[in-house]
């Protein structure tokens, strides 16, 4: 069964401490994991795909890295907009339509 | 309007009361999905239309009942709902079968039952 696990569940840093988001998921084939910044009472944006090991990618502060076991969200000299709940999810081959979600990590970036 | 957009935002509706959520989307998709988000929960997945067919209906109780009348437009009917039905529905959309398939999804529906 496909399953996604994130942590930590909250991550509280101060403005400019670079720290990493864990995603490790579990998919019989990946097809491919998705990084989401949903802010409260807002539907989730979308922020990456990554579709193979080794796979990098980067916006503004944030950068998503790809291995076959697990993601993670480097977040570089966080600012306090950065503050948002990160979702992770995975697509596997073995369905074609349904994305796993994990419970996502709680950011806060204090100024 | 640009991107997935979604009405209500915000509905309190009695147990007995029968509403509708509608979803729109400009992005020229072909699939289209309903979640339910609940407090410290993962996002739920309830419905998957392709090409305005229902291909996923992941055992939501029959008080749902989802409509696609086209590729753009999606619905979500509400009837005799439970309190534990107070969520966040969310709707989303995707280029389904293409080479990376993402999700774009809409702000939601803060859903209240009294």
């Amino acid at each position: 069964e496909d399953q996604v696990t994130q942590s930590p569940e909250a991550l509280r840093l101060q403005e400019g401490e670079s720290s990493s988001l864990n995603c490790s998921y579990t998919v019989s084939g990946l097809r491919g994991l998705f990084w989401y910044r949903q802010d409260p009472g807002k539907g989730p944006e979308f922020l990456f795909t990554l579709y193979s090991a080794g796979e990098e990618k980067e916006k503004e502060r944030l950068k998503a890295t790809l291995t076959k076991k697990e993601s993670f969200l480097h977040i570089t000299a966080p600012k306090p907009e950065d503050s948002a709940t990160y979702l992770c999810a995975v697509k596997g081959y073995s369905s074609a339509s349904k994305i796993i979600f994990g419970s996502g990590t709680r950011l806060s970036i204090r100024p | 309007e640009t991107g997935v957009t979604q009405t209500p935002r915000h509905l309190v509706m009695g147990m007995t009361n029968k509403k509708s959520l509608k979803c729109e989307q400009h992005l020229g998709h072909n699939a289209m999905y309903w979640y339910k988000q609940s407090a410290k929960k993962p996002l739920e997945l309830m419905f998957v239309y392709s090409l305005e067919e229902r291909v996923e209906n992941n055992s939501v109780p029959s008080r749902f009942s989802p409509e696609c009348p086209n590729s753009s437009h999606l619905f979500l009917h509400l009837h005799t709902l439970q309190p534990e039905d107070s969520a966040l529905y969310l709707c989303a959309s995707s280029q389904g079968g293409g080479p990376t398939d993402t999700q774009y999804f809409g702000p939601g529906t803060r859903l209240t039952v009294l």
